[in-house]
């Protein structure tokens, strides 16, 4: 089974801070990776698929980049209302066992 | 626009079955799969399977293999989850969401508000 390991679990930020959010996968799953914001309450939300390609109507400030192993999700300048928790999620098992990351809670400092 | 409206919170006893639904609007029903992930209270998100809308075949997640069943109804744009023997970490709320290629970068474009289940004796 691939296995997906998010860092931080969780950080505190500002506004304006640059946020960076690691996924790490094992075994290599080329770019079959996405991201998702998730706000309690709310459904969540696709922000970034196969890797870095930013799903229609994301702010640019949202930003993936990597592959094989390693992907990272970055909020350039980060604003109110991005505090939310963030998931990775990988596709290379598709149509089977689509796993999700443990989560990311970004918070504000 | 597209939406998924999703059926209301229930509440079970231990050992019963809840049936959750996800009414589509907004685009044609049968181009994109159906996908169910659900989210126990201060956990993360956890993939349950998904159903194809065109052709019924469904794939569940081993860990609800034989405990789940998914259909979906053309006729009205709605997809079913089901989950039996309900345990009280089934607690959780219950999402369906639209697929998008599922046969290649799978992900999921849209999503409904979601359907809390509280299994409680």
């Amino acid at each position: 089974d691939i296995q997906l390991t998010q860092s931080p679990s969780s950080l505190s930020a500002s506004v304006g801070d640059r946020v960076t959010i690691t996924c790490r996968a094992s075994p290599n799953i080329n770019n079959y990776l996405n991201w998702y914001q998730h706000k309690p309450g709310k459904a969540p939300r696709l922000l970034i698929y196969a890797a870095s390609s930013l799903q229609s109507g994301v702010p640019s400030r949202f930003s993936g980049s990597g592959s094989g192993t390693e992907f990272t999700l970055t909020i350039s300048s980060l604003q109110p209302e991005d505090f939310a928790t963030y998931y990775c999620q990988q596709s290379y098992s598709t149509p089977r066992a689509l796993t999700f990351g443990g989560g990311t809670k970004v918070e504000i400092k | 626009q597209v939406q998924l409206v999703q059926s209301g919170a229930e509440v079970k006893k231990p050992g019963a079955s809840v049936k959750v639904s996800c009414q589509a609007s907004g685009y044609s029903f049968t181009s994109f799969g159906i996908t169910w992930v659900r989210q126990a209270p201060g956990q993360g998100l956890e993939w349950m399977g998904w159903i194809s809308t065109s052709n019924g075949i469904t794939i569940y997640a081993q860990k609800f293999q034989g405990r789940v069943t998914m259909t979906s109804d053309t006729s009205t744009s709605t997809a079913y989850m089901e989950l039996r023997s309900l345990k009280s970490d089934d607690t959780a709320i219950y999402y369906c969401a639209r697929v998008v290629d599922m046969t290649t970068i799978a992900r999921f474009d849209y999503w409904g508000l979601g359907s809390l289940v509280t299994v409680s004796s």
